[in-house]
């Protein structure tokens, strides 16, 4: 199977520009989560989508926002960028939305606010 | 609140030494915790998990609820082992939210 895509791979936005990330999950799987990586605050959960619904939400402010379409794939979207957006967006796919399962990571997109 | 804390940020060991990452949680729930392993240049990958209880490439981890710890401990390290180790905590029924710790990096030299 093929892993976790996630487009594009790195991006250069300016400060007040939205952005949008899009990620293709493991096929046959439900779940996909979206996590900030900074050297500061290390990972951090931002939201889960499974079956098309948000259903865990991370601390951020109501400028991140997501949604997952009827194939799983999903997106989220930063509107008026800050600097301290600048990090590694990670997403990770699961089959399912239960605790126990074992969440597939992809390999991040890079965004640098200028 | 949940919270994972992981001391370290880097850890050295010669190889063929005994390996600890240690990990400590605060939750008052029913806690998932979990071992992440990020080699160089690979992804972030899932490596063990407590309700397994199974040894991954040599790696175990027990939660101790009365410590609220999940120590990761490989009795004899080799030098593939050396990687960014991340311990995380989910909340039983809560889905796949993830609270991770900050990561250790676990060097092991020859």
């Amino acid at each position: 199977k093929a892993g976790v895509t996630q487009t594009p791979r790195y991006l250069i936005k300016t400060r007040g520009q939205q952005v949008t990330l899009s990620c293709s999950p493991i096929s046959g799987h439900r779940s996909v989560s979206w996590y900030q990586q900074t050297p500061g605050q290390g990972l951090q959960f931002l939201f889960e989508y499974f079956s098309e619904t948000q259903r865990n939400k991370g601390n951020f402010p109501g400028r991140f926002s997501g949604r997952q379409f009827s194939n799983s794939r999903s997106e989220m979207n930063v509107s008026t960028l800050e600097l301290g957006d600048s990090a590694l967006y990670l997403c990770a796919s699961s089959a399912d939305h239960s605790s126990t399962d074992t969440q597939y990571f992809g390999p991040g997109t890079r965004l640098t606010v200028l | 609140a949940q919270r994972v804390t992981q001391p370290e940020k880097l850890l050295s060991v010669f190889k063929g030494a005994p390996v600890e990452l240690k990990c400590n949680y605060s939750y008052s729930g029913s806690p998932e915790l979990f071992w992440y392993v990020q080699y160089s240049r690979q992804r972030l990958q899932l490596l063990l998990r407590h309700i397994s209880r199974e040894s991954i490439k040599g790696f175990t981890a027990d939660l101790n609820k009365g410590e609220t710890s999940f120590h990761l401990k490989k009795p004899f390290a080799q030098e593939e082992d050396s990687a960014m180790y991340y311990c995380a905590l989910g909340r039983r029924g809560g889905g796949n939210k993830l609270t991770f710790g900050t990561g250790t990096q676990l060097k092991v030299e020859l």
